[in-house]
């Protein structure tokens, strides 16, 4: 699976959007971008995956570049419960597992 | 639904104990999976069970055991545990379909090893 490279730590506004970057510089063509977080001491909690185009769900929406080398997760209205180090993980479609990086530290202050 | 429950959610064992962390869902995933954290690191795949056959042991010492009784339920065994075995101990699930398989993770047990 193809390396991930996220800011270590970023801030938020509370009510301002998050738009948390990953670049994926080596991803291949069948590879999957995923997304998890992590509030503190809990499990992973999926957030949304994506391949080739921009995806939104209830949590977030997801912005793909066009050559797939980076990506966007975006929290539209960031509150203090998304406080919390976010994983981008790429993996290839099938059976295979999950690599965790270092992820991002998204601290979101009143 | 998207659950997966773990327990204990804490388990504090000295090193000659024998113990057995609980995963379970009931989603109709047919792959289960182990997982162990560290404090401030990130989660490392440990085993994997694939429609209840082990399929990936990532070189974990035999201290633990994971057990797959079903479709179901999932197990880890310890025995004769080290301090520096103290995690949290993460188990997830997935329907291991063609495609993007999406990994949906439980709570985790907090083991601390005296």
């Amino acid at each position: 699976d193809a390396k991930t490279t996220q800011p270590p730590s970023m801030d938020c506004a509370e009510g301002r959007a998050a738009n948390l970057p990953c670049n994926h510089s080596t991803i291949s063509g069948n590879e999957y971008v995923y997304w998890y977080r992590q509030i503190h001491s809990q499990g992973p909690q999926y957030i949304i995956h994506g391949l080739k185009n921009n995806e939104t769900n209830e949590m977030a929406s997801l912005i793909i570049t066009e050559d797939r080398k980076s990506s966007t997760l975006i929290l539209p209205h960031a509150t203090l419960r998304d406080t919390a180090v976010y994983y981008c993980i790429v993996r290839s479609d099938g059976y295979s597992t999950l690599t965790f990086g270092k992820g991002t530290m998204l601290l979101v202050s009143p | 639904d998207t659950e997966v429950t773990q327990t204990p959610k804490h388990l504090v064992m000295g090193m000659t104990n024998k113990k057995s962390l609980k995963c379970e869902q009931h989603m109709g995933h047919r792959a289960m999976y182990w997982y162990k954290q560290k404090a401030k690191k990130p989660p490392e795949l440990m085993f994997v069970y694939s429609y209840e056959k082990l399929s990936i042991n990532e070189s974990v010492p035999s201290r633990f055991s994971p057990e797959c009784p079903n479709s179901s339920l999932l197990n880890l065994h310890l025995h004769a545990l080290q301090p520096e075995d103290s995690a949290l101990y993460l188990c997830a699930s997935s329907q291991e379909a063609p495609g993007a398989d999406t990994q949906y993770f439980g709570p985790g047990t907090r083991l601390t090893v005296l």
